[in-house]
């Protein structure tokens, strides 16, 4: 079964400064990948998705932009954060059927 | 459109004692649902599946949910509440969108609260 790493696991950045996470998935290939956002108190809110190598689906029109450079790597970004981008980030990866599974997740806080 | 509803923000249920989680979904067309439970600070841990097959769906935990086509509903079950079993639990529903994606739509969450 897929194993999903998530770094780092904490994050407090300025607002204004970059963001980079990353996501990576070990024990299968050519996975479905996803990232959300749980915003406190609130359900989670899917961010962007994709389906292979450089390919990136966005859902919601923001601040972040997505990534994947390799086949089991998903990066997500920012170049200017704001405020409103705290959060509780996590990737998932899509099972053979159409179950995801959920990295440990990044909190990120944005002062 | 899918949408879910989980129908209590809060539920607090004694040590051993039965848990009942509500979740009513609406789908134009036989979905798959899922329950996952979220501890603190963690990410989501899948507890069981509705793909179509069995009704009564069993899970890990001791957790099992019945699909009701009738009723639309996907509720969550547990013949006795354990303190490890304090987390949130999401109900989830699962259009099949383009490429063999699965955009997951989510309930707003369950806190459940386990009273020794």
């Amino acid at each position: 079964s897929q194993t999903i790493h998530q770094w780092p696991a904490t994050l407090v950045q300025p607002v204004g400064s970059p963001l980079s996470l990353e996501c990576t998935v070990e024990g299968t290939s050519n996975p479905n990948l996803y990232w959300y956002r749980q915003a406190a108190g609130r359900g989670l809110q899917l961010l962007f998705y994709s389906v292979g190598i450089g390919q990136i689906s966005s859902e919601v029109p923001q601040n972040l932009s997505a990534s994947r450079p390799q086949d089991r790597q998903f990066i997500l970004s920012s170049k200017k954060l704001l405020l409103s981008d705290s959060g509780f980030y996590l990737c998932a990866c899509q099972g053979a059927y159409n179950e995801q599974f959920f990295g440990p997740g990044t909190r990120l806080t944005v002062l | 459109a899918q949408s879910v509803t989980q129908l209590d923000s809060h539920v607090s249920v004694s040590e051993g004692t039965p848990v009942l989680l509500r979740c009513n979904y609406s789908s134009s067309y036989s979905p798959s649902l899922f329950w996952y439970v979220q501890h603190p600070n963690k990410g989501l841990q899948l507890l069981l599946k509705y793909t179509s097959a069995a009704t009564l769906v069993k899970g890990i935990n001791g957790f099992e949910a019945e699909f009701k086509k009738s009723e639309t509903s996907f509720h969550l079950t547990k013949p006795s509440a354990h303190m490890s079993d304090a987390a949130e639990y999401f109900c989830v529903v699962s259009p099949l969108g383009t490429s063999g994606t699965y955009k997951y739509i989510f309930g707003t969450g369950t806190r459940l609260k386990v009273l020794a």
